[in-house]
């Protein structure tokens, strides 16, 4: 079965400074991955994904993932954190399940931005 | 291009009762997946439609059922309200069969009394 780990449930971090929040996955296969951001009261915007090719992904504000598979890991990082970054982040994993869409989530991490 | 809307937004029922959301997808995407969010479960996955047919399910009771029109469209239903299933119900839509990135709606808040 797939699955997802998000270690660290809540991160603080100042404006300015770099941030790296970690995502560990389980999956019998080539694994798709993302990682979604959901603001309060809202729905989830898709920041990156992978497929295949290049492990180094790119994503919306800045942000960017890299996947390593022999540490089954998919961890997202940006280089300077604003303000508005400040929200809740969830890692997920998919993949071609006979044909069908269905992602796993991990348990999400809270991002607190100190001014 | 229109993003996934869901309606209504909020919606308060009491146990027992039964309820219907429904989720209007991006124009062209076939495809309609549903996924609960709670505090305590965090976001899980319902069931997906693809063509008006329910082609991946979760690990959900029977009372939780969805449909999908020729439009794309799709509803969900949950009969027998219980308090548990209070939660924010989210709908994403994606492109087509195989694998593709899903897009989410804003939600709707369910709350049973």
């Amino acid at each position: 079965a797939q699955s997802v780990t998000q270690p660290d449930i809540h991160i603080t971090v100042s404006e300015g400074a770099s941030l790296e929040l970690r995502c560990n996955y389980s999956y019998g296969a080539t694994p798709y991955l993302f990682w979604y951001v959901q603001s309060p009261g809202q729905g989830l915007q898709l920041l990156l994904k992978y497929f295949s090719g290049d492990t180094l992904v790119q994503g919306i504000k800045g942000f960017e993932a890299e996947f390593k598979r022999s540490q089954s890991s998919f961890n997202l990082r940006k280089p300077s954190v604003h303000w508005s970054d400040a929200a809740e982040y969830f890692c997920a994993v998919g993949g071609d399940t006979g044909g069908g869409n269905k992602l796993t989530f991990g348990t999400g991490t809270q991002l607190k931005v100190e001014l | 291009k229109a993003g996934v809307t869901q309606t209504p937004r909020y919606l308060i029922k009491t146990r027992g009762q039964q309820v219907t959301l429904s989720c209007s997808p991006i124009s062209g995407h076939r495809s309609v997946s549903w996924y609960q969010q709670t505090p305590g479960q965090g976001l899980q996955f319902l069931f997906e439609y693809f063509s008006e047919t329910q082609r991946n399910k979760g690990n959900f009771p029977g009372r939780f059922s969805g449909r999908q029109f020729s439009n794309s469209r799709s509803e969900m239903n949950v009969s027998t309200l219980e308090l548990g299933d209070s939660a924010l119900y989210l709908c994403a839509s994606s492109l087509q069969g195989g694998y593709n990135e899903q897009f989410f709606g804003p939600g709707t808040r369910l709350t049973v009394l």
